[in-house]
């Protein structure tokens, strides 16, 4: 399984733009890049997802590199809600592998 | 609304038990999946199930049990062959396609007495 690397943990003040960084050099031709994020004692929830080219939805957009080794999740204004772990995980086959994910701290 | 709901939210085990969690969703999603949930680790897949009657193992599968006789309903056993059971354990499922995300439920905090 493809994997991705992550900062441990980001800051940002409360209606600021945020760019979490993914990395997932060894991402295969099939692969798509899903987001998901966390909030304590809380079932991962969806974010976002992409294969080649750049994504909005309503809740974040998603900057995909041009050879796919990299992407990053942007939030475009931070609020207090946004404090969450971030996980950006390669789909294949139906599986999602989860990492350590980035935890987003946000302060008003 | 439709959803995965996950039962109990709490539940404790005693030593040498076996345990099932709960999970069922009204989403007519194809496939369900169960992971666990270590503190400040990410989530590890413990079983999956892409069709009724049929499920694969996971990355840590050793310990625990599923079956998938309807569509909508994926039970956990937690048996007592697994020694370190104390984690939250989430519970997903997903429509069929490769680029569908997966919906969580909010998961069962399992712990040992």
């Amino acid at each position: 399984d493809a994997k991705t690397t992550q900062p441990n943990s980001m800051e940002s003040n409360e209606e600021e733009p945020v760019h979490l960084p993914c990395n997932h050099s060894t991402i295969s031709g099939t692969d798509y890049i899903h987001w998901y994020r966390q909030l304590p004692s809380q079932g991962p929830e969806y974010v976002i997802h992409g294969l080649t080219s750049n994504v909005n939805n309503r809740m974040a957009s998603l900057a995909i590199a041009e050879d796919r080794k990299s992407s990053t999740l942007i939030l475009h204004r931070a609020t207090l809600r946004d404090a969450a772990v971030y996980y950006c995980i390669l789909r294949s086959f139906q599986k999602l592998v989860f990492g350590t994910g980035t935890r987003l701290l946000v302060s008003p | 609304d439709g959803g995965i709901t996950q039962s109990p939210k709490y539940l404790f085990r005693k030593e040498g038990q076996n345990v099932t969690l709960s999970c069922e969703q009204n989403l007519n999603h194809d496939a369900m999946y169960w992971y666990r949930q270590d503190p400040g680790q990410g989530l590890r897949l413990i079983y999956y199930s892409q069709i009724v009657n049929d499920f694969q193992k996971g990355d840590i599968a050793e310990g625990y049990s599923v079956s998938r006789e309807k569509k909508e309903s994926f039970p956990l056993t937690v048996t007592s062959a697994q020694k370190n059971p104390t984690a939250f354990y989430l519970c997903a499922s997903t429509p069929r396609g490769e680029d569908q995300p997966q919906h969580f439920g909010d998961g069962t905090r399992l712990s040992i007495l």
